[in-house]
């Protein structure tokens, strides 16, 4: 099977641009999970997408939002960026939210 | 806040095992244990996970105790590959409406050196 696919890898962007982030799950896997890790603050849970709906949110802003479509591939979106925005950010998907996740290699934001 | 206790760093030497603690005090009885690794700048990698048995596959080995307050993760041969960050998780149970989220502590840095 196929890992969590993140796209893009790299990016770069100036401050108060908006960006969007995607994820691919693994085939079957409907949970999906998005995280941010600065050095500062390590690795900190942005919000839970399953079954298109968002079933948990972390202690984000309102600038950070995301969605998942019908065949569960996920958006973040970031708007209004900041340059602490800058980060690695996660992605991971599980069957259903409750079993082992599997982390993508992430993209990597650079606001500047 | 992260439920786990980890020491920041470690050394290892190349081919022998790697010893990696982690206290978890106030871990509720259906609460589970789970380490993942994060080689530099990669996304966290899933290594192993326990409720209360011990634990073995390809990878590595994790031990509970009985009190399940500390557990170790075991990498019976370690190579110069697994030198990463490891993290030792305490997930909220299977069924709970906050499984989707893991809460990360700081890990430990495991160097290991030929």
């Amino acid at each position: 099977k196929a890992g969590v696919t993140q796209t893009p890898r790299y990016l770069i962007k100036t401050r108060g641009q908006q960006v969007t982030l995607s994820c691919s799950p693994i085939s079957g896997h409907r949970s999906v999970s998005w995280y941010q890790q600065t050095p500062g603050q390590g690795l900190q849970f942005l919000f839970e997408y399953f079954s298109e709906t968002q079933r948990n949110k972390g202690n984000f802003p309102g600038r950070f939002s995301g969605r998942q479509f019908s065949n569960s591939r996920s958006e973040m979106n970031v708007s209004t960026l900041e340059l602490g925005d800058s980060a690695l950010y996660l992605c991971a998907s599980s069957l259903k939210g409750q079993e082992t996740q599997y982390f993508g290699p992430g993209t990597r934001l650079l606001v500047l | 806040d992260a439920k786990t206790t980890q020491p920041p760093s470690m050394d290892c030497a190349e081919g022998r095992a790697a010893n990696l603690p982690c206290n978890h005090s106030t871990i509720s009885g259906n609460e589970y244990v789970y380490w993942y690794r994060q080689i530099h700048s990669q996304g966290p990698q899933y290594i192993i996970h326990g409720l209360k048995n011990n634990e073995t596959n390809e990878m590595a080995s994790l031990i509970i105790t009985e009190d399940r307050k500390s557990s170790t993760l075991i990498l019976p041969h370690a190579t110069l590959r697994d030198t990463a960050v490891y993290y030792c998780i305490v997930r909220l149970p299977h069924g709970s409406s906050n499984t989707g989220k893991l809460i990360f502590g700081q890990g430990t840095t495991l160097q290991v050196k030929p």
